[in-house]
This record gives structure tokens, C-alpha cells and sequence, in this order.
């Protein structure tokens, strides 16, 4: 069964410092992995999408990294802002086609930054 | 170009009741799916809709449906509402392109209560 999984759950950290953010995934085949950012109360909006050949993505102060052989990517936040406290998703696709039913979705990380 | 739009955004409904969700894509965008995210399972997919034919559909029982109109525009109906049924209901759309990247653009998202 595909799974995505995400840690830790939650994290505090305070403002202006670096976070790592984790996702493992056991989807086979694999199309593309993404990271989502969710503010409370809204929707998921884009961060970064690899494919299998691309281990680094950078977004502003978000980096994403992705190692295929162990299935594993990373979201690092760098000089952390109040305004990244949200819910971080990570999102795997496999090759069927590209229907959505492909999407394997994380529970996300739910990230709190303090002043 | 405007985003994806949600109506409404919230809704209080009664165990027993049905209720209707309405989703309109960004323009362009052919491709709707529609997703349930609760606390403790995060995102879970319903069903997605190509050019006004279900093309894909998760694991829902059939209380839930939904359908796709000649303008993009989706709907989604819950019958016989329970109150597990409670959650923030995401409608996505995809831009067209190589299918296998399958990019979803969420609305904001509709917070259903079931009293």
C-alpha cells in the first residue's frame, strides 16, 4: 500500500531560526514529489515539485531536497518568519496517468513560529 | 487569473440533512477533483472530473457524489449527512499539460459541520 510519512507532527521553533522538515514514502512507481504549504483555515498552495532525477528545489527560503534511493525528502526553512507557521503537506505521485487518484498525500507537519 | 473558488465557505448542517458544495476552477483548468481533510486521517481523495465525466473516484461510500458542468464548474452533494462527515472539503483543479505532473491548484476550501 502506498503511504507518505511525515515528522515530526508538530514543531515550535523561534522566529528567524532553520527547520528541517521530513517525508518518507514508500510509492512505487514514482512520478514527482511536491511540498504544500497550508495556512490555517485556507487551502494547500504549491511550494516545490521533483521528479526523479531532481534532488534539489529551492523556493525563496524554502529548500526541498529529494533522495529517490531511500525515498526520502526534506523541506528546510531557512531564517523562519511568522508567517510560516501553517501545516506543511508532502505529496507523492505515482505513475497512473496522472489522475489524481495517483496523489498520496502526507498528514503534514504542523510548523508554529514564536517571537 | 482568479483562483479556485469554494461556495460556500462555511456550512452548519443537521445529521440527515444532504448538502451541496460548489467548486469553479481556475479558467482554463478542464480537471476538478475534490478531496475531504479531517484532523486525524489529513487529505483523502473523493472523485475527480474531466470534461463533465468522472474519471476518477476514491474510497467513499456512495452518499457522496458529485458532478462537472459544460463550464468546468463542479459540484459536489453529501446525502444523509453524518457527523463523521465533518471536515474542510478541498475542490483542486489542473492546469492542462503533461498529465503525469498532475499540478493541483486548491480553493480555499468549504468547513462543513454536521450537528
Amino acid at each position: 500500500k502506498n503511504q507518505v510519512e511525515q515528522s515530526p507532527q508538530s514543531l515550535i521553533i523561534l522566529e528567524g531560526k532553520n527547520c528541517t522538515l521530513q517525508c518518507n514514502y514508500t510509492v512505487s512507481p514514482f512520478s514527482n514529489l511536491r511540498w504544500y504549504k497550508q495556512d490555517t483555515g485556507r487551502g494547500p498552495v504549491s511550494l516545490t515539485i521533483m521528479t526523479f532525477s531532481e534532488n534539489t528545489k529551492s523556493n525563496g527560503r524554502y529548500t526541498a531536497t529529494l533522495d529517490a534511493d531511500t525515498k526520502q525528502s526534506s523541506l528546510h526553512i531557512t531564517a523562519s518568519q511568522l508567517s510560516d507557521s501553517a501545516s506543511y503537506i508532502c505529496v507523492v505521485s505515482g505513475n497512473s496517468g496522472g489522475g489524481a487518484d495517483g496523489l498520496t498525500f502526507g498528514k503534514g507537519t504542523h510548523l508554529i513560529i514564536q517571537p | 487569473k482568479a483562483g479556485v473558488t469554494q461556495t460556500p465557505r462555511y456550512l452548519i448542517k443537521t445529521r440527515g440533512q444532504q448538502v451541496t458544495l460548489s467548486c469553479s476552477p481556475i479558467s482554463g483548468h478542464r480537471s476538478v477533483s475534490w478531496y475531504q481533510q479531517t484532523p486525524g486521517q489529513g487529505l483523502q481523495f473523493l472523485f475527480e472530473y474531466f470534461s463533465e465525466t468522472q474519471r476518477n473516484k476514491g474510497n467513499f461510500p456512495g452518499r457522496f457524489s458529485g458532478r462537472q458542468f459544460s463550464n468546468s464548474r463542479s459540484e459536489m452533494n453529501v446525502s444523509t449527512l453524518e457527523l463523521g462527515d465533518s471536515a474542510l472539503y478541498l475542490c483542486a483543479s489542473s492546469p492542462p499539460g503533461l498529465a503525469r505532473y498532475n499540478e493541483q491548484f486548491f480553493g480555499p476550501g468549504t468547513r462543513l459541520t454536521v450537528l
